[in-house]
């Protein structure tokens, strides 16, 4: 059973950078599938961050790019996300998730809420 | 603004059958890119529902189905029950490189 557990801190001031880990369990990151971030802001609907392909290369969303890096640590079996100049805009809840080929997400976290404050 | 369009609500009686449109354009939807559709219900990730337009994963009932058509696509929920009040999403993929998800659907059993 694969399952996914985010982790960082809760709490984010204004301008700095927001950095999150997701461990993998139940299977292999380096085996193969994209592995990606997607957000939800309280109230609000599904964002995707961006994803990252078990060889390393990066996809990231548009609006976001600018400001998001995605990387792999094949040998904790985990990935992380790193995104910064943070205001109060990217609050939300983030959950990572398992992302194939058609894009779908078929293994979610449980999602880990980060508030941008000072 | 979403990129993929659905009602923001959704409801019906026990037993009853409802459908969510998911409306795209030529760029995701209208470009052969699969819809996936998930259900979440309150206070928790969401569930992959239904994949590759049509698909269920193991263990998602067969109440639950899937369809596409030119640039939109349907969720039906037949045989409606108290369990099923959540929020529903349809996503896909965008000829802009990105991973596009809906609005959402708040379905509730009246």
């Amino acid at each position: 059973q694969v399952q996914l557990q985010e982790s960082g801190p809760g709490l984010v001031k204004p301008s700095e950078t927001l950095s999150l880990t997701c461990a993998v369990s139940g299977y292999s990151i380096s085996s193969g599938y994209y592995w990606g971030w997607i957000r939800q802001p309280p109230g609000k609907g599904l964002e995707w961050i961006g994803s990252i392909y078990h060889s390393g290369s990066t996809y990231y969303n548009p609006s976001l790019k600018s400001r998001v890096t995605i990387s792999v640590d094949t040998s904790k079996n985990q990935f992380s996300l790193k995104l910064s100049s943070v205001t109060a805009a990217d609050t939300a809840v983030y959950y990572c998730a398992r992302e194939e080929a058609t894009r779908v997400h078929d293994y979610w976290g449980q999602g880990t809420l980060v508030t941008v404050s000072s | 603004q979403s990129v993929l369009t659905q009602p923001p609500s959704v409801s019906g009686a026990p037993g009853q059958r409802v459908t969510i449109s998911c409306t795209g354009s030529s760029s995701n939807i209208g470009a052969g890119y699969d819809v996936h559709w998930y259900q979440q219900l309150p206070g928790t990730a969401p569930k992959l529902l239904i994949y590759g337009n049509s698909n269920r994963p193991s263990g998602v009932p067969d109440r639950f189905s899937g369809s596409k058509s030119g640039t939109s696509a349907s969720l039906a929920i037949t045989g409606l029950q108290a369990e099923d009040e959540a929020d529903y999403y349809c996503q896909s993929y965008d000829s802009s490189l990105k991973v596009v998800f809906g609005g959402g659907t708040k379905l509730t059993v009246l």
